[in-house]
Order: structure tokens, then C-alpha cells, then sequence
């Protein structure tokens, strides 16, 4: 069975600065996508980032970028000029054949 | 705003009551879902419905049942709910399954349902 572990509970991170959200999954498959969802405080939880495994190139999207280790089952989220705004619970979710399992989630928290 | 709505934001219920929940998209997505999210536990898919068809039931209590009367509108019927019922319940919304494009999810803002 596929899992999604983020061993992380929670990250704090100096703005401006940047950081790092880690993430490993277990499957057998070799075709299936990843992706980094944001829930801020009381809000909608948002698409940050996804990534398709058959994708060699790590996605970006603006301040954010992943580092998809396919082999070794990583996909990190790196967080660029860290803002206030990017405070949030971080999910990551591994999707495949209707399926889809996230992470426990990463609390990220920015100090002024 | 993520063209998802859900109401109510918050609710207060005994374990003898029935309650609904309510989700609607404005998204023209075929695929709607219910998600569980208790403190300290990953997100927890409890029902998947393609074109008004459930898909995907985990193992869900019979307490909680769905309905998707149509591609806009998701339902979740409670009754004799538990304590450890209470959680945030999510919904969230997709473009259509198998689409080959991922399964990106929109999500309402969720419902804070408190059991007592």
C-alpha cells in the first residue's frame, strides 16, 4: 500500500530566508503524480505545486520549487524569500489510479 | 476563493441528532469528494463521486452518507454520530477522473463539526 510520510511536524523559517519541507512516499508504481498543498489559518487549503512522475524536470511554480528524487521516493518543497503569507500547514499527496493519500502535514511557521 | 463552497462553516450536534452538510462547486468539475481532517491524522478520503456515481467508499461508518444529486452539489447526511466524529470535513472538487491531467483538487473551506 502506498504511504506518504512528512517527518517534519513542524518547521519555522527567519523571513526572507529560505526553507525546506521534506517528503517521502513508498510505491510500487512507476507512473503517478505528487503534490504540495498550503492550508493557511482558517482558510482553503490551496494547490501549491504538483509534479508528474514521469517529469524528469522539478516543477516551480514562482517562489516555490520541489526536488523530486524518484528513486530514492523524495519530493521536498523548497520555499524561496520566505513571506508572512506563507505560514500555513503544508500536505503532501501522492496520487495514482483514483487514489489519493497525503501526508500528515508540516506546520510552517515565518518570523519576522 | 476556490470556487468551492460549503455550509455550515460550523456545527454543534448531539449524538441523537441529523444533521447535513452541504458542497457546492462553481467550477464545472465532474468529480466531487468528503474528506475527514482530525488533529494529528493525515486527511482522510471517505467518498469519491464521478459523474453523480460513488466510487469510492473507505470504509466509512454507515452513520455518514452521501449524496450527489448532481456534478454541482455533494451532500453528507449525518445521524447518531460519535464523539470522535468531530473533525473539520472537507470537500473538494476535480475536473473529471482519468483525465490524464492529475487529480488536482480544489477545496471548500471545510465544515467544523463538534459532537457532543
Amino acid at each position: 500500500a502506498q504511504t506518504v510520510t512528512q517527518s517534519q511536524p513542524e518547521m519555522s523559517v527567519q523571513e526572507a530566508e529560505t526553507v525546506t519541507l521534506s517528503c517521502t512516499y513508498d510505491t510500487s508504481e512507476s507512473d503517478y503524480y505528487l503534490f504540495w498543498y498550503k492550508q493557511p489559518p482558517s482558510r482553503q487549503m490551496i494547490l501549491v505545486i504538483r509534479q508528474e512522475a514521469y517529469k524528469q524536470q522539478n516543477a516551480t511554480e514562482n517562489r516555490f520549487s520541489v526536488n523530486f528524487q524518484k528513486a530514492a521516493k523524495s519530493f521536498s518543497l523548497k520555499i524561496s524569500d520566505s513571506q508572512l503569507g506563507d505560514a500555513a500547514m503544508y500536505f503532501c499527496a501522492y496520487y495514482r489510479d483514483d487514489k489519493i493519500i497525503f501526508g500528515k502535514g508540516t506546520r510552517l511557521h515565518i518570523l519576522p | 476563493e476556490t470556487g468551492v463552497t460549503q455550509t455550515p462553516r460550523h456545527l454543534v450536534m448531539g449524538m441523537t441528532n441529523k444533521k447535513s452538510l452541504k458542497c457546492e462547486q462553481h467550477l464545472g468539475h465532474n468529480a466531487m469528494y468528503w474528506y475527514k481532517q482530525s488533529a494529528k491524522k493525515p486527511l482522510e478520503l471517505m467518498f469519491v463521486y464521478n459523474f453523480k456515481e460513488q466510487t469510492e467508499n473507505n470504509s466509512v461508518p454507515s452513520r455518514f452518507s452521501p449524496e450527489c444529486p448532481n456534478s454541482s452539489h455533494l451532500f453528507l447526511h449525518l445521524h447518531t454520530l460519535q464523539p470522535e466524529d468531530s473533525a473539520l470535513y472537507l470537500c473538494a472538487s476535480s475536473p473529471k477522473r482519468g483525465s490524464g491531467i492529475g487529480e488536482t483538487q480544489y477545496f471548500g473551506p471545510g465544515t467544523r463539526l463538534l459532537v457532543l
